[in-house]
This record gives structure tokens, C-alpha cells and sequence, in this order.
């Protein structure tokens, strides 16, 4: 069984900071891991994901995530925050590829402008 | 672009009453889900389902029924409505296959408040 977990439940920065939201997982096989975010009152949508390959993930709008076996990380960050960038970030795992996907609890950024 | 909607957007309920609430994808995905948001637990699994004509139970499918008559349409169903069953639900469709392989797309959600 899968599982995941997010730590911070809420980050705050100002616009233009770097930020990094964690994400730690517990599975011993092979794992999907994929980012989403979520506006205010939206649905969710998808910002990235990893499987195999480099470790470090390109997504949508200048995020970026690092998969890491050893530490059983898949951290995302940003290098320079937009005050749009505020909303709830969820991490997802799912073991092998398979139909269930787990998520976190989330973490609510605020970027001040 | 793929599309998920559902109906309807928000919903008051009574305790006891019966609740259908739909989802309708255009993605031509053979995956769909039904999740629950509340806070602090993020979203959790209730149902989902690969074809049509059938469901799988999710890790909290107690109190929930759900419904896949073709590809495109997905129900949830809540035959007696309890206040605890007061949310916000979500239906994804989930890609299999190509560069999107594992993605879900979210419809915008379907808040139910059972008073």
C-alpha cells in the first residue's frame, strides 16, 4: 500500500521568493509520482509527473519537482514565485502505474505580492 | 482540451433523502473516479471504474453507490444522505496511454451540504 505525506500545511512568501513543497512517500516498488494544483474553488489540474528518467521533472509554469529514491522525496519547487501561484498543492503517488492514486493532504502557498 | 463536468455545481440535501450527483467526460478515457475533499484530509477514494457497466470500490466506498451506463457518463449516488457525507466531491478521468499516460482531469467539483 501506498502512501504519502505532505508536512506543511501552509507556506507563506513573498512574490519573487523561491519556495519548495514537500512531498515524502512510502512504497517499495516502482511509483508514479505527479504533482496538482488546485485554485481556489477549482477542480484540480495537473502540473507534473515522474515514472522513470532523470529525476528532475519540467511542469507547467516554471515548477519543477526532484523524484528521490533515497530519501523517498518528490519535492516541488519554484524558482520565483507569482502571487497567482497561491492555491493548494496536492502530491499524488501510485504504486506501479496502477489505477489508484493516493493523495496528500495538501499545502495551501500564499504568495504576498 | 479534455473536459470533465458535473452536475449539479451545489447541492443542499436533507438527512435521509436520496442524491445523485453526475459527471461527464470528453476525453475518451476508460478510467474514472470519485473523490471527496474535506479539510485536512485531502481527497479521498470512494469509487472508480475502467468500463462501462462497472464499478470498483475505492478506500471509502461506505454509504456510496456508483453507476458507469456508457464510457462517457459516471454517477455517484447517496441513497440515504447523512450529515457526514457533507463535502466536496470530485469526478477525474484518468489518461492511459501516450505522453499524458497517468494524468487525472478534474471536473470543478460538486459541493453537497446535507443539513
Amino acid at each position: 500500500t501506498q502512501t504519502v505525506s505532505q508536512s506543511d500545511a501552509h507556506v507563506t512568501v513573498f512574490e519573487g521568493d523561491s519556495v519548495e513543497l514537500r512531498c515524502n512517500y512510502s512504497y517499495g516498488g516502482s511509483i508514479y509520482l505527479s504533482w496538482y494544483i488546485q485554485h481556489h474553488g477549482r477542480g484540480l489540474q495537473f502540473l507534473l509527473k515522474y515514472y522513470s528518467g532523470n529525476p528532475v521533472v519540467q511542469g507547467v509554469n516554471g515548477f519543477e519537482a526532484e523524484f528521490s529514491k533515497s530519501d523517498s522525496s518528490f519535492h516541488l519547487r519554484k524558482a520565483s514565485v507569482h502571487w497567482s501561484d497561491s492555491a493548494v498543492y496536492f502530491c499524488a503517488v501510485s504504486a506501479n502505474m496502477g489505477y489508484k492514486l493516493t493523495f496528500g493532504t495538501g499545502t495551501s502557498l500564499l504568495v504576498d505580492p | 482540451e479534455a473536459a470533465v463536468t458535473q452536475s449539479p455545481r451545489s447541492k443542499v440535501a436533507v438527512t435521509g433523502g436520496k442524491v445523485t450527483l453526475s459527471c461527464h467526460q470528453t476525453n475518451n478515457h476508460d478510467y474514472m473516479y470519485w473523490y471527496r475533499q474535506d479539510t485536512g484530509h485531502g481527497l479521498r477514494l470512494i469509487h472508480y471504474s475502467y468500463v462501462a457497466d462497472s464499478t470498483e470500490k475505492g478506500d471509502i466506498p461506505d454509504g456510496y453507490k456508483a453507476s458507469r451506463p456508457s464510457q462517457e457518463n459516471f454517477s455517484l449516488i447517496l441513497e440515504l444522505a447523512s450529515l457526514s457525507q457533507t463535502a466536496v466531491y470530485f469526478c477525474a478521468s484518468r489518461d492511459w496511454g501516450g505522453a499524458n499516460t497517468g494524468q487525472l482531469y478534474f471536473g470543478e467539483g460538486s459541493k453537497l451540504t446535507v443539513l
